[in-house]
Parts: C-alpha cells; sequence; structure tokens
C-alpha cells in the first residue's frame, strides 16, 4: 500500500513570502504530525492533526499553522518566512493517535528560504 | 521536559561486528519508543515500537530493548552490514506531554 507522501519534495522561497506543504497520510491513517528537522536542533515536533481537529502542538511561532482535511489529507503553512526556517519538514502518519501508534514518515519537504 | 539522549553520535565499525545503540531519557513516563533510520536527504523509516508494557522487540537482525525504570532503551544490530550505514534515531512519547521527543540520533558507518 501507498505510504507517507508529501509535497513539494525542493522549494526554494525568499523571506517574507509564505510557504504550503503537503502531507497526505497512508490510506486509513487518520493522525498526521509535523516535524521541522535541522543540524542544529534536530527533529522538533510542531503539532498533531487528528480528526480534523489539532490535538498537540510544539513550541513554534504562531506563523506556523496547519489543517487537516476529512480525508485525513494535511497541509502546513509558514507565513512571514525567516532564514531561519529553511529544514526539513517532515510528517508522519499514525493509525490512532501518535501518542499511542506507530509513526510512519514521508521523504519530507526540504525548504530552503534565501 | 522530556529530553532524549543518544550516545555515540558517531560509531563505525567493521562488516559483521555486533554492534548496540544507546537511547537514554530522563522522563519515565512514556507510552512508547520507536527506533528509526535515516539515510542522508531522506525521511525516517520505522524499525521497531516498543509499547511501555513490553520490554524488547525483535525484527530480523535487530533487537531493541526498553527498561522504562533506568530510562535506556538499546538498539542491538547482529551481524552488520553496508547497507546499515544511515542515522538511527529514538523517539520517545511521553505521557505527559503527549508527543514525540526525538533524540539527535547516531550515524553509523560500516565499513566493507
Amino acid at each position: 500500500k501507498a505510504g507517507v507522501t508529501q509535497t513539494p519534495r525542493y522549494l526554494i522561497k525568499t523571506r517574507g513570502q509564505q510557504v504550503t506543504l503537503s502531507c497526505s497520510p497512508i490510506s486509513g491513517h487518520r493522525s498526521v504530525s509535523w516535524y521541522q528537522q535541522t543540524p542544529g536542533q534536530g527533529l522538533q515536533f510542531l503539532f498533531e492533526y487528528f480528526s480534523e481537529t489539532q490535538r498537540n502542538k510544539g513550541n513554534f511561532p504562531g506563523r506556523f499553522s496547519g489543517r487537516q482535511f476529512s480525508n485525513s489529507r494535511s497541509e502546513m503553512n509558514v507565513s512571514t518566512l525567516e532564514l531561519g526556517d529553511s529544514a526539513l519538514y517532515l510528517c508522519a502518519s499514525s493509525l490512532v493517535l501518535a501518542v499511542t501508534g506507530e509513526l510512519f514518515f514521508g521523504e519530507g519537504s526540504r525548504l530552503t528560504v534565501l | 521536559k522530556q529530553e532524549v539522549t543518544q550516545i555515540p553520535a558517531a560509531l563505525s565499525v567493521p562488516e559483521g561486528e555486533n554492534l548496540v545503540l544507546n537511547c537514554s531519557f530522563t522522563d519515565s513516563a512514556i507510552y512508547n519508543l520507536q527506533w528509526f533510520r535515516q539515510d542522508p536527504g531522506k525521511g525516517l523509516t520505522s524499525l521497531l515500537l516498543i509499547q511501555s508494557s513490553q520490554r524488547e522487540q525483535t525484527s530480523g537482525r535487530l533487537n531493541a530493548s526498553l527498561d522504562k525504570s533506568s530510562g535506556r532503551s538499546t538498539l542491538y544490530i547482529a551481524a552488520s552490514q553496508p547497507g546499515d550505514s544511515a542515522t538511527y534515531l529514538c523517539a520517545v512519547i511521553d505521557t505527559n506531554a503527549g508527543k514525540s521527543t526525538f533524540g539527535d540520533g547516531t550515524t553509523l558507518t560500516v565499513k566493507p
């Protein structure tokens, strides 16, 4: 069966712009979590959506937001991009809440902010 | 606040050697612990999930153990192969925060 699909895989933006990333979970999975990975900070949790509701949120500014649709696909948006937002953004899907289920990751979206 | 530490940060071994990767965490109130591998520029691949009621899990040449009381997990790789070269990360999902905290990973190089 298909895995977690993230689009786009690579993108380049300039400071001040905004970006939207998409994640399609494994069929039947209801939870989607988002993570930011950078060489300096490692993997950091952004937020989790389950059944279209945000269930948990990490320590990121309000410029980072997300949503989940009725088919469980999720998008995350970053507004007013800063150089420090350059990172690999990963999403993970889980059959149940990520707290209790196994996480399956996509290949990530690599964002470069110039 | 949960903190997850992985030691060593990097490890280089000859092919065929058995090896152990370590993961320690500060808050023992966890739901489960999951081990992943990550190849350069790629996403994470799930290796093993150990739920809080379990002590270990095995898959092929991999064996992961969990000792909640001491805040430690180990990933044992038997008969290592060059294809095992990757970064290995552990993630702890703790009860209080309801979210996962990742270690910084151990980068493994297996030399032919």
